[in-house]
C-alpha cells in the first residue's frame, strides 16, 4: 500500500493520560499535515511540516499538543493530559512536489479515532 | 481569513439523475479550491481541484466542478449519479494570496449525498 498510513486506527484512553499517534506519509512527499475532525464537521487544520521543519501551527494546537517529524519522514502527534474534548478523528495528509513545485493536493490517511473517557 | 460554506447537510438524488453539491467560499485574495469525498471508516479522497485557468474542472469518477468567481462558488456536479457515489463530500479552500506561506486548507462541514436506487 503506497498511501498515507496512520497508527493506531483507534485509541481509547482515560482523561489525563498521554497519547501518541504516528503518521507515515507517501514516500517522497515533502509536506505533512495534521487535521482534527469531530462528528458532523469538516477537518480542522492543526499543523504542517515541510521536511522536518514545522512551519505552521493552528491556534487549535494548545500547549498540550506537540508534533514532530524528526527525520522528515514519519510524524508523531502527542497529546498530553487528554481531555474529553480531545475526542475526535485525527487525520494526517501529505503532499508532493509536482514538476518541481509544491502542490496543494493533500492525500489523506484513514485517521486515528481517539476516544477519551 | 478564509471560509467555506456547504449550505446543504444532505442531498438526495435518484440513480441516473444529475447531481449537484453546492459550495461557496470566502477568501481575501484568490482561491485554490478542492473537493474531497469521504466514505465510511475511510480517509478523505481527493476528487478535483481548481488552481487557475479553465473554470470547469474535471476530476475522478466522472465528477466535475465549476468555478464562478462572481458568485464565489465551486459547485460539484455529475451528469448521472451512481448508488456508489453515496458518501460525504467536502469542499475546501486555500487563499493563495494569504502571504506568510500559509498552506492550511479550510474545509466546509460536508454534505451527505445519498443516491437512491
Amino acid at each position: 500500500d503506497t498511501g498515507v498510513s496512520q497508527n493506531p486506527r483507534h485509541k481509547i484512553t482515560k482523561r489525563g493520560q498521554n497519547v501518541t499517534f504516528r503518521c507515515d506519509p507517501i514516500s517522497e512527499h515533502n509536506r505533512l499535515y495534521w487535521y482534527r475532525q469531530t462528528l458532523g464537521q469538516g477537518p480542522e487544520f492543526l499543523t504542517y511540516f515541510q521536511n522536518e521543519a514545522q512551519l505552521e501551527k493552528s491556534r487549535l494546537l494548545s500547549d498540550r499538543f506537540s508534533a514532530e517529524r524528526p527525520k522528515g519522514s514519519f510524524s508523531t502527534l502527542e497529546i498530553q493530559r487528554t481531555e474529553q474534548g480531545d475526542s475526535a478523528m485525527y487525520l494526517c495528509a501529505s503532499s508532493p512536489k509536482e514538476q518541481g513545485e509544491y502542490t496543494d493536493t493533500q492525500y489523506f490517511g484513514p485517521g486515528t479515532r481517539l476516544t477519551v473517557l | 481569513a478564509q471560509s467555506v460554506a456547504q449550505p446543504e447537510d444532505q442531498v438526495n438524488v435518484a440513480e441516473g439523475n444529475p447531481l449537484t453539491v453546492k459550495c461557496t467560499y470566502s477568501v481575501s485574495g484568490n482561491p485554490y479550491l478542492f473537493w474531497y469525498v469521504q466514505y465510511p471508516n475511510r480517509g478523505l479522497q481527493f476528487l478535483l481541484k481548481y488552481i487557475t485557468g479553465d473554470n470547469l474542472v474535471k476530476g475522478s469518477y466522472g465528477f466535475e466542478a465549476e468555478f464562478n468567481k462572481s458568485q464565489t462558488s465551486f459547485h460539484l456536479k455529475k451528469p448521472s449519479a451512481l448508488v456508489s457515489d453515496s458518501a460525504l463530500y467536502f469542499c475546501a479552500v486555500r487563499d493563495r494570496d494569504s502571504g506568510a506561506g500559509s498552506y492550511q486548507l479550510t474545509f466546509g462541514k460536508g454534505t451527505k449525498l445519498s443516491v437512491i436506487p
